[in-house]
């Protein structure tokens, strides 16, 4: 079983909706967990943090569930450029930073 | 700021050739990854550095190697390149150990044949 794992979609939304991606992880050692945004042919690049919490970035939410494992990434009034590959990562043992393979994000017209 | 920058972009290989991929950054950036992306996979850990003239094995580092001479230079060594190599690479820095932001370099696509 993969340490992260992702749904790879991809979703496909018109623009303005509202969607939301699930991220599992299996270690529950896992201590911190991020968001990475990708987008085509492109190097990964920090959406945000998922803190117990909670965070809120805009239209962005991310959160964090760690009794069910999973975190989430909702994002709100989807716009053209939102489409992208997001990343589900989480750092485990403090050494060991896990990357998901992705979430493919398409927002149309 | 350059930021992270990589070189070369693209590159193809026959079986058995070596080759080095070089990666740069301006950040003054104590630790430095190298990073191999494949379809289905996600992003896995070959070398790292934690500074300068230091470098650590990651998660999949047979067939590669590493040299960090310079804090700003990470060098990924191929010595024989194998199909399973094709993948794209990516060169990451941090500030800190393993600190949330990584930077990432624009990535080289290697293509062995």
């Amino acid at each position: 079983r993969k340490e992260v794992e992702q749904d790879p979609g991809p979703f496909n939304v018109p623009e303005g909706a509202t969607v939301a991606f699930n991220c599992t992880y299996s270690n529950s050692a896992s201590q911190s967990f991020f968001w990475y945004r990708q987008d085509c042919r492109k190097e990964p690049k920090l959406l945000m943090s998922v803190y117990s919490s909670g965070n809120e970035d805009g239209r962005f939410t991310a959160q964090l569930n760690r009794a069910s494992q999973y975190i989430s990434l909702l994002i709100r009034d989807s716009k053209l450029s939102d489409s992208a590959t997001y990343l589900c990562v989480a750092l485990i043992g403090g050494n060991k930073l896990t990357f998901g393979t992705g979430t493919q994000l398409k927002v149309e017209l | 700021n350059a930021g992270v920058t990589q070189t070369p972009k693209f590159r193809v290989l026959k079986t058995g050739q070596s080759m080095t991929l070089l990666c740069a950054q301006d950040m003054n950036h104590e630790y430095m990854y190298w990073y191999r992306q494949d379809p289905g996979m996600g992003l896995r850990l070959i070398h790292y550095s934690v500074g300068e003239g230091t470098t650590a094995k990651g998660e999949v580092p047979d067939g590669y190697n590493v040299s960090r001479l310079k804090k700003q230079n990470f060098l990924l060594g191929l010595e024989s390149a194998a199909p399973s190599q094709t993948s794209v690479y990516f060169c990451a820095s941090s500030f800190d150990w393993i600190q949330e932001t990584q930077y990432f370099g624009p990535g080289t696509r290697l293509l062995v044949l």
